[in-house]
């Protein structure tokens, strides 16, 4: 099976515009987390979706929002970009929603100027 | 709140010798589950081993093994036998199991290996 595929890889944005990450997850899975990585706050959770519909969200302005489609395909949306938001977002999927394994996909850098 | 706790920033290892992470957490809980990923600098994530809260038997997965105390709230991995493809970074992680998917990170220790 393919593993999680997270697109695009990089990016580089400037302050005030918004921005969409995809991730697709391993077939059949249908739980897609979000999780920003930064050197400074580390790893925090963002939000899960689970049939499309969001199941848990962290600590994160409204600014940051996902949607997840009927192919459990997941994009998540930053708007307004500040500076602080440079990071890297990890996607991670899983077959159901409680399951105990997560499969991260490689991650998409986002760099804000 | 969950707090996931890992104290050393960077631990070194000879290769072929052996190393400890530790960490600790905090939960009210009595049902988790608790994990060790492992992160090279290609930046994605790998699940190392993964324990259950209500299995006393710590697991074990080739060269990685674990210590669960429960009672002490600690959790610690152990590398036998290191190799020169374990340098990376090591993240704690817990996870409440009527939480969804939903991960809580310690802030990660940095294994390097030396030849």
């Amino acid at each position: 099976k393919a593993g999680v595929t997270q697109t695009p890889r990089y990016l580089i944005k400037t302050r005030g515009q918004q921005v969409t990450l995809s991730c697709s997850p391993i077939s059949g899975h249908r739980s897609v987390s979000w999780y920003q990585q930064t050197p400074g706050q580390g790893l925090q959770f963002l939000f899960e979706y689970f049939s499309e519909t969001q199941r848990n969200k962290g600590n994160f302005p409204g600014r940051f929002s996902g949607r997840q489609f009927s192919n459990s395909r997941s994009e998540m949306n930053v708007s307004t970009l500040e500076l602080g938001d440079s990071a890297l977002y990890l996607c991670a999927s899983s077959s159901g929603l409680y399951t105990d394994t997560q499969y991260f996909g490689p991650g998409t850098r986002l760099t804000v100027l | 709140a969950q707090t996931v706790t890992q104290s050393q920033p960077e631990m070194s290892v000879q290769e072929a010798e052996t190393v400890t992470l530790s960490c600790t957490y905090d939960t009210s809980e009595s049902d988790y589950y608790l994990f060790w990923y492992k992160q090279p600098p290609s930046r994605q994530m790998i699940l190392v081993i993964r324990q259950e809260a209500y299995k006393q038997q710590n697991a074990t997965e080739n060269r990685f093994s674990v210590n669960f105390q429960k009672a002490a709230k600690s959790f610690s991995l152990k590398i036998s036998d290191s190799q020169l493809g374990d340098a990376a970074m090591y993240f704690c992680a817990y996870r409440k199991r009527a939480a969804g998917n939903k991960l809580t990170f310690g802030g990660g220790t940095r294994v390097l290996v030396k030849p």
